[in-house]
């Protein structure tokens, strides 16, 4: 059965930390793993995308990394800030589905 | 709860052909949201209903596409006549107000 987990299921810390968010797979014959923001009462926003034969991806405060073999991808947050503060999801396509995970809810106090 | 059910999950067909992409949403939520992904324009949000009422129809594409809500367990989004630049993966969100929104597996549209 394809399954994602994510890791903590919520995070709270002070403006500044650098943080990493951990999304696990059971299935690594992946097509490409995405991780979304979801802000309270709205939608997704996609953040990262990585393609099954990359390892990782940045887009300024960000970084995505992805190790098909042990099933594991992380995302980095650099000098968090409290604008980032929402539930951070990690969805794999398997090509004949996505699979999302159950979510990180993220905090940034000021 | 089985979660958010789309169907079908993979759909092929020629242009100007009809597409008709189903979805049942969590029994309870009462908030649905119709996305569209793409490698070219990422995941956009096409419609949103609530209560069965659609509030936010500003990122339908054109009036190709069409969405509706009879009840609060079935939604369809149809694409008529479809073209090939509306391939893409199409995804059925569900959730309980402000709460968190849960996707379904998406749909997988392929249109030549």
């Amino acid at each position: 059965k394809q399954e994602v987990t994510q890791i903590p299921a919520a995070l709270s810390v002070p403006e500044g930390e650098n943080l990493v968010l951990n999304c696990s797979f059971t299935d690594s014959a992946i097509y490409n793993l995405q991780w979304f923001r979801q802000d309270p009462g709205k939608g997704l926003t996609s953040l990262l995308l990585i393609q099954s034969s990359q390892r990782e991806q940045t887009s300024g405060r960000l970084n995505a990394s992805l190790d098909k073999s042990s099933g594991r991808s992380t995302l980095y947050i650099a000098a968090s800030q409290p604008g980032d503060s929402a539930t951070y999801l990690c969805a794999v396509d398997y090509g004949q589905n996505f699979v999302f995970g159950p979510g990180t809810r993220l905090s940034v106090l000021p | 709860d089985a979660g958010v059910i789309q169907s079908p999950r993979h759909e092929v067909t020629e242009m100007g052909q009809e597409v008709t992409l189903r979805c049942k949403p969590i029994s309870g939520h009462n908030s649905l949201f119709w996305y569209r992904q793409t490698m070219m324009r990422g995941l956009e949000l096409l419609i949103y209903f609530n209560n069965n009422v659609p509030i936010d129809d500003s990122g339908m594409p054109e009036d190709r596409f069409s969405a509706k809500m009879p009840n609060a367990s079935f939604s369809t989004l149809k694409i008529q006549p479809s073209e090939p630049r509306d391939s893409a993966v199409y995804f059925c969100a569900s959730s309980l107000g402000v709460f968190q929104t849960y996707f379904g597996p998406g749909t997988r549209l392929t249109v030549t």
